[in-house]
């Protein structure tokens, strides 16, 4: 059974740093491009970040860009979200997510990770 | 990279078939046959109800059926049931690499 389980949200200062961590198991982790996306309070889904399966190329929504940092570990089956400069605007549940594995959508979704960023 | 379009709301009767539209751009909706469509009930993870803009994945009902016209896709419910009142969002992949989503649409069942 594939599973993905968020942990690493928590409550931060506006200019913090935060590292978020997505644990896959059921499938094999390296075969897959993953993705991190959000939802804000309230609020629609946004992406955030995607990484190819063997990390060696990323992408980022321009609101993350050069703020935020994908990357895995495909000996520990990990997906990771380096959070730097945070904002107010980046609270959200943070979901990580699969590639379908014929590609350009995700077939399965994490429980997601609340992430606040207030003073 | 702006959210696609979707109506805020849409609603109907049980049994009824209500259309879901999503409206985009060349460089997402227009220009891939990438697009998805989820399904997400408060509280819960999104769920995939269709891919590749007319595909279902394995588990999900064929009351759920896509479409795409130029920049515009479309999601379709058949024989509308209680339990799929929820959000829907579409997404597409875009000409940087990433993906963009719908600002979603609330399903009422009346």
């Amino acid at each position: 059974e594939v599973q993905l389980v968020e942990s690493g949200g928590g409550l931060v200062q506006p200019g913090e740093s935060l590292r978020l961590s997505c644990a896959a198991s059921g499938f094999t982790f390296s075969d897959y491009p993953m993705h991190w996306v959000r939802q804000a309070p309230g609020k629609g889904l946004e992406f955030v970040s995607s990484i190819i399966g063997d990390g060696g190329s990323t992408f980022y929504a321009m609101s993350v860009k050069g703020r935020f940092i994908i990357s895995r570990d495909n000996s520990k089956n990990t997906l990771y979200l380096q959070m730097g400069s945070l904002r107010g605007e980046d609270t959200a549940v943070y979901f990580c997510a699969r590639d379908l594995p014929s590609g350009w959508s995700f077939d399965y979704w994490g429980q997601g990770t609340l992430v606040t960023v207030s003073s | 990279q702006s959210a696609l379009t979707q109506p805020a709301s849409v609603s109907g009767s049980p049994g009824q078939s209500i259309t879901i539209s999503c409206t985009g751009t060349s460089s997402d909706v227009g220009g891939y046959n990438f697009v998805s469509w989820y399904q997400q009930h408060p509280g819960k993870a999104p769920k995939l109800i269709i891919y590749d803009v007319t595909r279902w994945p394995s588990g999900v009902s064929n009351r759920f059926s896509g479409s795409k016209s130029g920049n515009t896709a479309s999601l379709t419910l058949s024989g509308l049931q209680a339990d799929d009142e929820a959000d829907y969002y579409c997404c597409s992949y875009t000409n940087f690499g990433t993906y963009v989503f719908g600002n979603g649409t609330r399903v009422t069942v009346l």
